[in-house]
């Protein structure tokens, strides 16, 4: 399984966009770049996904480059309740496969 | 959109004893569900792969006649920990797939006295 590489941590102040890096240098061509969050003692939070092109939702937007080596997700206009820990994780192709977590990106949002 | 919801949330349990956690699709049909483990400061391991009718698949490492997962119903798997030790001690979480993306449950935590 193609494997991400994020930074342990990061932060924002309040009401700035967040923009999560995330590496994924090994992704097949068919395989999907999703997003979860997790705010502590819950489970993950589905935030947004994508293949080629970039996609934007009520949530966030999420930029894939061309190579699809990489991608961004940005959260336009952070808020408190957006501090939680992001995962970016590359989904094997398949209806059902598995999602293999890494460790994530620790994001705080600061007032 | 679609909720898997899991139960219980919080469970304490004496050490030997056995626990069974409950994982359930509300409104769609879920012929796979996932099962992970997440101690505290860590990322989310998974641990088996629980298949609707059929043996559910297990990770490496993951002893399965510790850990039963039965799915027995489109809307229902359930994992039972048997003989928990306070090293079982974890958040427990569940997982299913609707039409898109995976839902996750609340998870459980479970602590083993």
């Amino acid at each position: 399984d193609a494997k991400t590489t994020q930074p342990p941590s990061m932060d924002c102040a309040e009401g700035r966009a967040a923009n999560l890096p995330c590496n994924h240098s090994t992704i097949s061509g068919n395989e999907y770049v999703y997003w979860y969050r997790q705010i502590h003692s819950q489970g993950p939070q589905y935030i947004i996904h994508g293949l080629k092109n970039n996609e934007t939702n009520e949530m966030a937007s999420l930029i894939i480059t061309e190579d699809r080596k990489s991608s961004t997700l940005i959260l336009p206009h952070a808020t408190l309740r957006d501090t939680a820990v992001y995962y970016c994780i590359v989904k094997p192709s398949g209806a059902n496969s598995k999602l293999t977590f890494g460790k994530g990106i620790t994001l705080s949002v600061r007032p | 959109g679609a909720v898997v919801s899991q139960h219980p949330s919080r469970v304490i349990c004496k050490s030997g004893t056995s626990v069974k956690i409950e994982c359930r699709s509300l409104d769609f049909q879920a012929t796979t569900m996932f099962w992970y483990r997440q101690f505290p400061k860590k990322s989310l391991m998974l641990m088996a792969t629980s298949n609707e009718g059929s043996k559910a698949t297990y990770e490496q490492g993951v002893e399965k006649d510790k850990f039963l997962i039965n799915h027995a119903s489109l809307t229902l798997s359930t994992l039972t920990v048997t003989s928990a030790h306070p090293e079982d001690s974890s958040f427990y979480i569940c997982s299913a797939v609707p039409n898109y993306g995976y839902t996750f449950g609340s998870g459980t935590r479970l602590t083993v006295v």
